[in-house]
């Protein structure tokens, strides 16, 4: 079965901190791609970062980077710099490379306190 | 370049009422995806399709249709609304061809079932 965890349904911050969100996930593929999505009031879904699992090296994307540990099957997220427009719902998400369908997490809604 | 677009943004209906939410996308994208998102929850996924003609049920099926006749299309049918079908809906897509591509996202349809 393919499952995605976020252990955490909310986390807060201090404004200019940093926060890392945790995911782990299920799977017995061995070629697959991870995704953050941010959801903020507004409703809309938009990506954070993405990772691919063949690769080593963490992706990064500004203010955002992964942990991505393969063998432990964690994608955790890590905010630097916090910012109030960060406050949202966080999700993580997986797609098998000869897959169709994506796998989302339950979330972790993202406080920052000013 | 519009991207998916959802409409109604917002719709009552009343038990037993039936309606269609509509999605379309102008990316071109072969996969095609329809998900249920309950307060303080995650996504789950009711239907997708990998082309014109062709669907498959997901993790929620029950009380919904979909029908793909074009690339761009993909609705969603309620037949016999239920409360338990209150819920914002969100249609997705995706390129098959690029699997480390993500999903793009419209932006919802808020559905209260009364």
């Amino acid at each position: 079965a393919q499952t995605v965890t976020q252990s955490q349904p909310e986390m807060s911050v201090q404004e200019a901190e940093t926060v890392t969100l945790s995911c782990t996930y299920d799977t017995s593929e061995s070629d697959y791609y991870l995704f953050w999505y941010k959801q903020p009031p507004s409703r809309q879904m938009i990506l954070v970062i993405r990772q691919e699992a063949y690769k080593q090296q963490n992706a990064t994307e500004n203010r955002f980077s992964v942990n991505f540990q393969k063998a432990a099957k964690s994608f955790s997220l890590k905010i630097s710099d916090s910012q109030l427009g960060d406050a949202a719902m966080y999700f993580c998400a997986y797609r098998i490379i000869t897959g169709n369908q994506f796998y989302f997490g339950t979330g972790t809604s993202l406080t920052v306190i000013p | 370049n519009a991207g998916v677009t959802q409409t109604p943004k917002f719709r009552i209906l009343k038990i037993g009422q039936s309606m269609t939410l509509q999605c379309t996308q102008d990316m071109n994208h072969n996969y095609m995806y329809w998900y249920r998102q309950d307060p303080g929850m995650g996504l789950k996924l009711i239907y997708y399709s990998v082309g014109a003609g062709i669907t498959d049920k997901g993790e929620v099926p029950n009380g919904y249709n979909v029908s793909r006749s074009t690339t761009e299309d993909f609705p969603l049918r309620l037949e016999l609304a239920a409360p338990s079908q209150t819920s914002v809906y969100f249609c997705a897509s995706s390129h098959h061809d690029r699997p480390n591509q993500p999903q793009h996202f419209g932006d919802g349809t808020r559905l209260s079932i009364l």
